[in-house]
């Protein structure tokens, strides 16, 4: 069962412009996190969020954790090429855990 | 720089080779994790070890055992490789449970087997 589901799956956007992708769920995370992974690379951490409705903005990418915690957006303001990457997002279940799971990504195309 | 290192980037194995993935991390993390990562179907656990010589099966473990003898040393055995373990795999870790600091991957290692 895919507990995360992440949309859209692909986008190719051209540089300069704004995306949002998004991180849903109909369970109830303790936390999620945000990762990009470039090919041929593991994922790298980006961003935490923990509170119910926490925003948190990182140079261009702000991030939100929805007031429930059943879901999360990352959006990119003036999209770069080097924000090219599969975006994942990973969710803990209950505070004393520390699995994760993950989403199927979104992967992200910018254009020069 | 905090690390975790796997010990190779590419591998080419034969059907029904036993085959040693190995990954160390130098952050003194206490958890560390596998997962296999292929297309469409996300990163899908494998197991997991939350202490020297303890180790708990992830979602698919079918074929696959694993070591932690020593904090920083997680190792991956594919018992008997088969064509469908083909994929790309991750080692990962993380400070004690309980807490939101997330995973510090490897770069991975991409297997093969032929």
């Amino acid at each position: 069962t895919q507990l995360l589901e992440q949309s859209p799956q692909f986008l190719s956007i051209q540089e300069g412009e704004n995306l949002t992708v998004y991180c849903n769920s109909s369970s109830v995370f303790s936390s999620l996190q945000w990762y990009r992974q470039e090919p041929g690379e593991g994922p790298v951490l980006l961003v935490t969020v923990v509170t119910g409705g926490e925003v948190k903005k990182l140079k261009r990418l702000t991030f939100q954790f929805g007031d429930a915690r059943k879901d999360s957006s990352l959006h990119i303001t003036a999209a770069q090429t080097g924000d090219t990457g599969l975006y994942l997002c990973a969710g803990a279940r209950g505070s004393g855990t520390y699995k994760y799971i993950f989403g199927t990504g979104t992967r992200l195309k910018v254009l020069a | 720089d905090v690390k975790v290192t796997q010990s190779s980037r590419y591998l080419v194995k034969r059907t029904g080779e036993k085959v040693f993935l190995e990954c160390v991390q130098d952050m003194d993390h206490e958890n560390m994790f596998w997962y296999r990562q292929d297309p469409g179907l996300g990163l899908r656990l494998i197991y997991f070890s939350y202490d020297v010589k303890m180790k708990e099966k992830g979602d698919i473990p079918e074929g696959y055992s694993v070591s932690r003898e020593k904090k920083e040393r997680f190792s991956l055995i594919l018992e008997s490789a088969s064509t469908n373990q083909t994929s790309m795999y991750l080692c990962a870790s993380s400070p004690a449970r309980g807490n939101n600091y997330g995973y510090t991957f490897g770069s991975g290692t991409r297997l093969t087997v032929v």
